[in-house]
């Protein structure tokens, strides 16, 4: 395991509702990456969090919008959902600054947009 | 286009045999390559690390081709529990990892 939790594993909800999901990152990382997965998709950036900043942002509207506490846990809420919101919501964390660093993945949040 | 370009598959693979697939990638400033595996309806998993000089992992191999800008993966003497999709990943300056769609492999008994 990699030691990168998430939480909940999965969620249902309706069009213009909001969600908050969660990621703790392994011990002694201090970034986190949140990745969104659509059905046979491969993983597309949202943004980045590194000492309670976000540090890069992907493709995504404003209504996508993430949180890192000083422990380097982090959040990402969503705003008035949209079906196509409906994807395996996934974080990785890594220690920035430190060479070869490689990214591990928590096990993903299952959103559905109904 | 993509920034990380793979052919989708299936690969379909006898048990025992070898399998080999690229990917391409379109910038050129990508600083580290991996090879991740994701099974169905779980996150990825960092297979391996792909460095220019070649490097080997039991019967996976990965190779970084930076002038013609592709990666490769092989697997030898393939298992059934080797079914999986394969991503293709660029990993920026900034942590930004820039994946493939994916390779589907599937070895059949």
């Amino acid at each position: 395991e990699t030691g990168v939790t998430q939480s909940p594993t999965h969620l249902i909800k309706t069009r213009g509702q909001q969600v908050t999901l969660r990621c703790s990152s392994q011990s002694g990382h201090n970034t986190v990456s949140w990745y969104q997965q659509a059905l046979g998709q491969g993983p597309q950036f949202i943004f980045q969090y590194y000492r309670e900043e976000e540090n890069g942002r992907g493709n995504f509207p404003p209504r996508f919008s993430g949180l890192q506490f000083p422990n380097y846990s982090s959040e990402l809420n969503v705003n008035a959902l949209e079906l196509d919101d409906s994807a395996l919501y996934l974080c990785a964390s890594f220690p920035r600054g430190l060479e070869g660093e490689t990214q591990y993945f928590g096990p993903g949040t299952r959103l559905l947009v109904l | 286009r993509k920034e990380v370009e793979q052919d989708p598959g299936p690969f379909n693979v006898p048990e025992g045999a070898t399998v080999a697939f690229n990917c391409t990638y379109s910038n050129s400033a990508s600083q580290s390559f991996f090879w991740y595996r994701q099974d169905c309806r779980k996150e990825p998993k960092l297979l391996m690390s792909v460095y220019s000089s070649g490097n080997e992992d039991g019967r996976f191999t990965a190779q970084l081709n930076r002038a013609s800008q592709y990666i490769s993966l092989l697997i030898r003497d393939s298992k059934l529990s080797d079914s999986a999709t394969y991503l293709c990943v660029a990993l920026d300056s900034w942590g930004k990892l820039q994946f493939g769609a994916g390779t589907q492999v599937v070895v059949t008994p």
